[in-house]
């Protein structure tokens, strides 16, 4: 199946300091993918869409200018968590679809955030 | 927007004995229901998965069902093994425009040997 990779997969940083989670779509393009945030022993929760060449959609509740979204190309979505707290501590995982050939989205290996 | 409820949270089953996991939604527009496997960790893994065009779907040991009238789907595990553990998340979204996933809270699936 189709291959979506994550970096870092692990970062640890200091409280006010922003980082920068990368999502790539390996052997496919994907002009939409997905951002999701999963605090332990909980469910996965879509933060927002990433659109290529367009703003992302971000789901209620979401600050859009904390989690700011890049998705410059057909195989790059980038998320940076502003002014991280450690409220923000997550496992933060990008999925893509690759629309040439199923309904599947594939997900990356996700990034666990810890903010001190 | 949609809601997906999932019961129930936690399951012990003997193994060698059947698991199933039970899913609802609410939006009737949805007509695509994954299924995901997540190690502790991990990323989510498709396990198996259904469209609204049919009501059943079998892969081995591992079975869907969807009634769409009741809005509900369902996974089945069969032969349960140790390696099933794990936990189990539903979903569903569109496959066509708005495709994003809305995530059931999961069930923490525990094979005792």
């Amino acid at each position: 199946g189709a291959v979506v990779s994550q970096h870092p997969s692990r970062v640890i940083c200091k409280s006010g300091t922003s980082v920068k989670i990368e999502c790539r779509s390996l052997d496919f393009q994907a002009t939409t993918m997905f951002w999701y945030r999963q605090f332990p022993k909980q469910s996965l929760m879509l933060m927002a869409t990433s659109n290529e060449g367009s703003k992302a959609t971000y789901e209620q509740g979401v600050e859009k200018d904390k989690f700011l979204i890049n998705h410059a190309s057909l195989t790059l979505s980038t998320l940076t968590v502003t002014s991280a707290h450690p409220e923000d501590s997550s496992f933060y995982i990008c999925s893509a679809r690759d629309r040439r050939t199923s309904y599947e989205q594939y997900f990356g290996p996700g990034t666990r955030l810890t903010v001190t | 927007g949609e809601n997906v409820e999932q019961h129930p949270s936690t399951l012990s089953v003997q193994e060698g004995d059947s698991a199933v996991i039970k899913c609802t939604y609410s939006d009737s527009a949805s007509n695509y229901f994954p299924w995901y496997k997540q190690e502790l960790g991990k990323r989510p893994q498709l396990i198996i998965d259904i469209r609204s065009n049919v009501g059943e779907k079998k892969d081995q040991r591992i079975a869907v069902t969807l009634n769409k009238t009741a809005k509900h789907f369902s996974l089945h595990i069969t032969e349960t093994q140790p390696e099933d553990s794990a936990v189990y998340f539903c979903a569903a979204s569109m496959s066509f425009g708005n495709e994003k996933l809305t995530f059931g809270t999961g069930t923490r699936l525990t094979i005792i040997p």
